[in-house]
């Protein structure tokens, strides 16, 4: 069974500038969420997506959304991106249908932001 | 307060030893600790969860010691090997995965 996809690998992109990242979860599964990871701040959460609903948020501004469609995969959107938004972004998905399905990552979009 | 403390930030053992990495946790809401491993270059892998109605959970070297009471986990690697150098990272659920700040593993052969 393939594993989570994220795309694409890397992505430089300008300061103001937008950019989507994209996210296919493992077959079957339902759920998808975003991770963050810095190395000052760790791995942060940012939304899940369950059934093509947003069931949880994190504290991140809105200029980070997200989506999922009706196959699952999802996509993740940062707007007028800032330097502190360089990151790795982590999609991660699970089943979902309860609270402690496991998580399954995908190996991340490294985004830098000049 | 979703906190979830980890430590040490770093550690560095002998071939064939003992590794121990701790986590503290403040919500007694969270039902589910996993623990994951991270190599440089890949996202994080589940390596081994706990439910807090278990006290320790085994599979192979790896052994996860769950304490309700002091609201403590540690993750400990018997024989540890050079291959297990990596970051680990604790986590816990409720609603959302909380993770700790992670521990870099340095094995020496």
């Amino acid at each position: 069974k393939a594993g989570v996809t994220q795309t694409p690998r890397y992505l430089i992109k300008t300061r103001g500038q937008q950019v989507t990242l994209s996210c296919s979860p493992i077959s079957g599964h339902r759920s998808v969420s975003w991770y963050q990871q810095t190395p000052g701040q760790g791995l942060q959460f940012l939304f899940e997506y369950f059934s093509e609903t947003q069931r949880n948020k994190g504290n991140f501004p809105g200029r980070f959304s997200g989506r999922q469609f009706s196959n699952s995969r999802s996509e993740m959107n940062v707007s007028t991106l800032e330097l502190g938004d360089s990151a790795l972004y982590l999609c991660a998905s699970s089943l979902g249908g309860q609270n402690n399905s496991p998580l399954h990552f995908g190996n991340g979009t490294r985004l830098t932001v000049t | 307060q979703q906190q979830v403390k980890q430590s040490p930030q770093s550690l560095i053992v002998q071939k064939g030893g003992i590794s121990i990495i701790n986590c503290a946790y403040e919500n007694t809401a969270f039902d589910y600790f996993p623990w994951y491993q991270q190599f440089p270059g890949k996202g994080p892998a589940l390596l081994i969860a706990i439910r807090p109605d278990v006290s320790e959970k085994k599979e192979g070297r790896f052994t996860i010691s769950f304490n309700k009471s002091a609201k403590q986990f540690s993750l400990h690697i018997m024989d540890s090997q050079p291959g297990d150098s990596a970051t680990y990272f604790c986590a816990a659920l409720y609603n959302k995965l909380i993770f700790g700040a992670g521990t870099r593993l340095a094995v020496h052969p």
